[in-house]
C-alpha cells in the first residue's frame, strides 16, 4: 500500500518554543492530508484537514493560530505547534489519501505518528 | 458516516482465533465496512473492508451479516503482535476526501 511518513517520531521541547512537524506521502501525491492528535488511553480526534495549495480546515475548538498547518507540495504537509505548553503534549498523526486507490476504495493511509512531549 | 460500537475490550489466548464485533445497526445501503488497528504508539493501519459479502485477506476475515446491521473481525490465529485497538468504521467508499471517524475501538489483548 501506499506510504505515509512522519517526522520526527519524537519530540521533547521547553514550554513556549515551536515545534515543527512533517508528514510525507513517499509514493504517491497527496492533495488531501488529515492531522489527528491523540492523548494517552483516547481515540484519535481530527484536528484538521489540509489541502495542497491552500488553507487548511480545522475542526472545531482547534485554534488555527496555534496549529498551523502548510501543504505546499503534493508531498509535504508539516504542523508547526507555535507556543507549545505541556498541554499540548500528545501523539500527532497524519493521515493522506491516494488518488490511485482512495477513490476506489475510501482506505486511508497513516503515518507512524509524532510523540511531543512539552516540558 | 453511520455510528458504530464495540466493546471496550477483549482478552484472547495467543494461537486461538480472535472474534471482535461490531454494530452499525444504522448503516446506509453504500456504506461499507472498515477495519483498522492501532499498536501502540503507532499509527493506524488499515486490515480489511467489505460492503455485504464475506471478506478475506492475509491478514484477517470479515464476517457481515446479511441485514449489514452487524459485522465481525477474525484473526485466525492471534499472536502476541496483534495486541492493538481495532476499530470499526463505516463510511461511504468514494468519500476519499473525508477523514475517517474514530470512535473508541476494542483494546484487544492477545495472552501467551
Amino acid at each position: 500500500g501506499a506510504v505515509v511518513s512522519q517526522h520526527p517520531s519524537w519530540v521533547i521541547c521547553k514550554s513556549g518554543t515551536s515545534v515543527k512537524i512533517e508528514c510525507r506521502s513517499l509514493d504517491f501525491q497527496a492533495t488531501t492530508m488529515f492531522w489527528y492528535r491523540q492523548f494517552p488511553k483516547q481515540s484519535l480526534m481530527l484536528m484538521a484537514t489540509s489541502n495542497e495549495g491552500s488553507k487548511a480546515t480545522y475542526e472545531q475548538g482547534v485554534e488555527k493560530d496555534k496549529f498551523l498547518i502548510n501543504h505546499a507540495s503534493l508531498t509535504l504537509s508539516t504542523l508547526t505547534v507555535t507556543s507549545a505548553h505541556p498541554e499540548d503534549s500528545s501523539f500527532y498523526i497524519c493521515s493522506a489519501r491516494d488518488p490511485r486507490t482512495t477513490s476506489k476504495t475510501g482506505e486511508l493511509f497513516f503515518g507512524e505518528g509524532s510523540r511531543l512531549t512539552v516540558l | 458516516d453511520a455510528k458504530t460500537t464495540q466493546p471496550p475490550s477483549m482478552d484472547c489466548a495467543e494461537g486461538r482465533a480472535a472474534n471482535l464485533p461490531c454494530n452499525h445497526s444504522t448503516i446506509s445501503g453504500n456504506e461499507y465496512v472498515y477495519w483498522y488497528r492501532q499498536i501502540h504508539s503507532q499509527g493506524p493501519q488499515y486490515i480489511i473492508h467489505g460492503l455485504k459479502n464475506n471478506e478475506t485477506n492475509e491478514m484477517a476475515s470479515l464476517i457481515i451479516t446479511e441485514d449489514r446491521k452487524s459485522s465481525t473481525l477474525i484473526l485466525p490465529h492471534a499472536t502476541l503482535r496483534d495486541t492493538a485497538v481495532y476499530y470499526c468504521i463505516v463510511r461511504v467508499a468514494s468519500s476519499g476526501n473525508t477523514p475517517l471517524v474514530f470512535g473508541k475501538g476494542t483494546r484487544l489483548s492477545v495472552i501467551a
